[in-house]
């Protein structure tokens, strides 16, 4: 069974540039998560997916970050513009169902940097 | 509120030496515990879960941790480290109902020495 799937790896840009990062989730999965992982810290959750509706989205910076699951399978994460506190590992995360003592199966992640 | 608290951000041990990374929560039900593992330049990968009933619980590559509600603890060990578990272990908590999120630790990155 393929893993999740992310792309880019690694993304270097300039202040107040945009970036988009991708995820194909785990076939048959209908929950997608996002976090963000700033170095030396837990992941934080960014945006939480049940199929192409939002469950939450309550840590996500809407003024700069912004996430669609429009046919439900994979997820798009945009920052624009970016700042440099948004240089991290962002993490897609995928489970079957919605319910909390779920695993979540994670992507190796999208490193960013931004200067 | 739920929190996790992970005690040592490094844990060093020797090569077949007895692993212990401790993990104690805060929460004000019964609640569902997790610990993953991410290997350099991967993504998490889960070790073990507690969710209900038996509270000693076994996992992949000879991981085990313990639910002690009375200490609200889930410390993981392992009898004998390995060269290859040298990464970073995180520690979850989780809440039944609906839509409760994991909160993370901030790790503990465990060194295997020869």
């Amino acid at each position: 069974e393929a893993g999740v799937a992310q792309s880019p790896r690694y993304k270097i840009i300039e202040k107040r540039q945009s970036v988009a990062f991708w995820c194909n989730p785990i076939s048959g999965h209908a929950t997608l998560y996002w976090y963000q992982q700033i170095l030396g810290q837990g992941p934080k959750l960014l945006i939480q997916f049940q199929n192409n509706g939002v469950v939450d989205d309550s840590q996500l910076p809407k003024d700069r970050f912004s996430a669609e699951r429009l046919k439900g399978v994979d997820s798009t994460l945009k920052i624009q513009p970016a700042k440099l506190e948004d240089s991290a590992v962002y993490l897609c995360a995928s489970s079957s169902r919605v319910t909390p003592q779920e695993t979540q199966y994670f992507g190796p992640g999208t490193r960013l940097l931004v200067l | 509120a739920q929190s996790v608290t992970q005690l040592g951000s490094h844990v060093s041990v020797s090569e077949g030496a007895l692993v212990l990374l401790r993990c104690n929560y805060s929460s004000s039900v019964p609640p569902y515990l997790f610990w993953y593992v991410q290997y350099p330049n991967q993504g998490l990968q889960l070790l073990l879960k507690y969710t209900t009933g038996a509270t000693l619980v076994k996992g992949i590559n000879g991981f085990e941790a313990e639910f002690k509600k009375s200490e609200t603890s889930f410390h993981l060990t392992k009898p004998s480290a390995h060269m290859s578990d040298a990464a970073e272990y995180f520690c979850a908590v989780s809440e039944a109902g609906n839509n409760r999120k994991l909160i993370w630790g901030l790790g503990t990155s465990l060194a295997v020495n020869p």
